[in-house]
């Protein structure tokens, strides 16, 4: 059992150039997030969706995109990466029931330099 | 006021002690709770559930006080494995989405 899996795990990029990074995941999840940590802060919310064909921002999304068109995949995209976003990535999923919200699943991290 | 709070520490404490961490949250909203386990450049992980009449795994026992706001983790018999970051969550009723706080780091020294 895969759980969330996060490609790639590495990744370094120059000013300006762009790329996706994938989470996939096999729990059969509903809510699926996307996150970045950097030194000294905790995890910031990028952007999240609560099911195939339906995303929202969270609290940090500007220079960022996101896409849900399966179920089990959550795609962020960077277009025109910056510095800033050197970051540790992680995407997280769960299960959905009702109000009572559920402990999220997370992938083992992308880690993504810009220089 | 940040929606949750933790001292950040660092906890520096003996192998075998016993350590508490609190963690407070601003809404009173809130309902479910959870503590995570980071360990160093690692994703976080689950370590439990609060649940209202509290709970207990092992060493490890989290409680919940909605007067005043705050949950806890207590790790009794402490082992250099527990060192990490402990995070602390929460979740607002009818939302989708949860508040982490930024962590309280353990270290247990042999």
């Amino acid at each position: 059992n895969a759980g969330v899996t996060q490609t790639p795990k590495f990744r370094v990029l120059k000013t300006g150039q762009s790329m996706t990074l994938l989470c996939a995941q096999d729990m059969n999840h509903e809510y699926m997030y996307w996150y970045r940590q950097d030194p000294g802060m905790g995890l910031r919310l990028i952007h999240y969706s609560v099911g195939e064909g339906t995303t929202a921002k969270g609290e940090v999304p500007d220079g960022y995109n996101v896409s849900r068109l399966k179920k089990q995949n959550f795609l962020l995209g960077l277009e025109s990466a910056a510095p800033s976003q050197t970051s540790v990535y992680f995407c997280a999923s769960s299960y959905t029931s009702g109000e009572v919200g559920q402990p999220q699943h997370f992938g083992d991290g992308t880690r993504l330099s810009i220089l | 006021r940040k929606e949750v709070e933790q001292d950040p520490g660092p906890f520096n404490v003996p192998e075998g002690a016993t350590v508490a961490f609190n963690c407070t949250y601003s809404n009173s909203a809130s309902q479910s709770f959870f503590w995570y386990r980071q360990d160093c450049r690692k994703e976080p992980k689950l370590l439990m559930s609060v649940y209202s009449s509290g709970n207990e795994d092992g060493r490890f026992t989290a409680q919940l006080n909605r007067a005043s706001q705050y949950i806890s983790l207590l790790i009794r018999d402490s082992k250099l494995s527990d060192s990490a970051t402990y995070l602390c969550v929460v979740n607002i009723r009818g939302y989708q989405k949860v508040t982490f706080g930024t962590g309280t780091k353990l270290q247990v020294i042999p």
